[in-house]
């Protein structure tokens, strides 16, 4: 099946740091990847959608300047959270479509962020 | 707007036992429909989904689930659950229309699996 890392799968940063996620789609392109972010004991929240090649798409009442994302290339999302507090703390995982379908989605394993 | 309402946000049962965990969705059109599994400190796996076709959908480890559009639900069974069936089980959904295809995620159903 298709494969799709997170990297870092953990990170501990201090209060006021930005912190990069990358999401790769190993084995396919993909021309849009998702975000979500998951509160503990609640479900997945879309955050953005990301475009390669556009601008990302924010769901309402995400900050832009905040959650930087970058689809840099067919096969790799960044998610840089900016000046980060502890609320910010979280679990980040990313999804990627495979095909024509967007319903085929793969996820990675996520990203643990702990902000001091 | 889509929705998914998950019954129950956490079920108990024995080694052996049935395993149900209860879905239902709102669409305003004929969606997609998923059950995603979460081991901790893991991201999702997808365990099945129904797209078109038969509503009886098998999936991995022994799980399946029946889409029946007149009560708009779509509940997940295992016959006989196992102690590595513990984990978190989201239920989702996409509006086939949609242009990006997000999916709406429940707010999961934790399992736990006694002896």
């Amino acid at each position: 099946g298709a494969v799709v890392s997170q990297h870092p799968s953990r990170v501990i940063c201090k209060s006021g740091t930005s912190v990069k996620i990358e999401c790769r789609s190993l084995d396919f392109q993909a021309t849009t990847m998702f975000w979500y972010r998951q509160f503990p004991k609640k479900s997945l929240m879309l955050m953005a959608t990301s475009n390669e090649g556009s601008k990302a798409t924010y769901e309402q009442g995400v900050e832009k300047d905040k959650f930087l994302i970058n689809h840099a290339s067919l096969t790799l999302s960044t998610l840089t959270v900016t000046s980060a507090h502890p609320e910010d703390s979280s679990f980040y995982i990313c999804s990627a479509p495979r095909g024509f379908s967007y319903n085929e989605q793969f996820f990675g394993p996520g990203t643990r962020l702990t902000v001091l | 707007a889509q929705s998914v309402t998950q019954l129950g946000s956490h079920v108990s049962v024995s080694e052996g036992a049935l395993v149900l965990l209860r879905c239902n969705y709102s669409s305003s059109v004929p969606p997609y429909l998923f059950w995603y599994v979460q081991y901790p400190n893991q991201g999702l796996q997808l365990l099945l989904k129904y797209t078109t076709g038969a509503t009886l959908v098998k999936g991995i480890n022994g799980f399946e689930a029946e889409f029946k559009k007149s009560e708009t639900s779509f509940h997940l069974t295992k016959p006989s659950a196992h102690m590595s069936d513990a984990a978190e089980y989201f239920c989702a959904v996409s509006d086939r229309k949609g242009s990006q295809g997000n999916l709406i995620f429940g707010k999961g159903t934790k399992l736990s699996v006694k002896p």
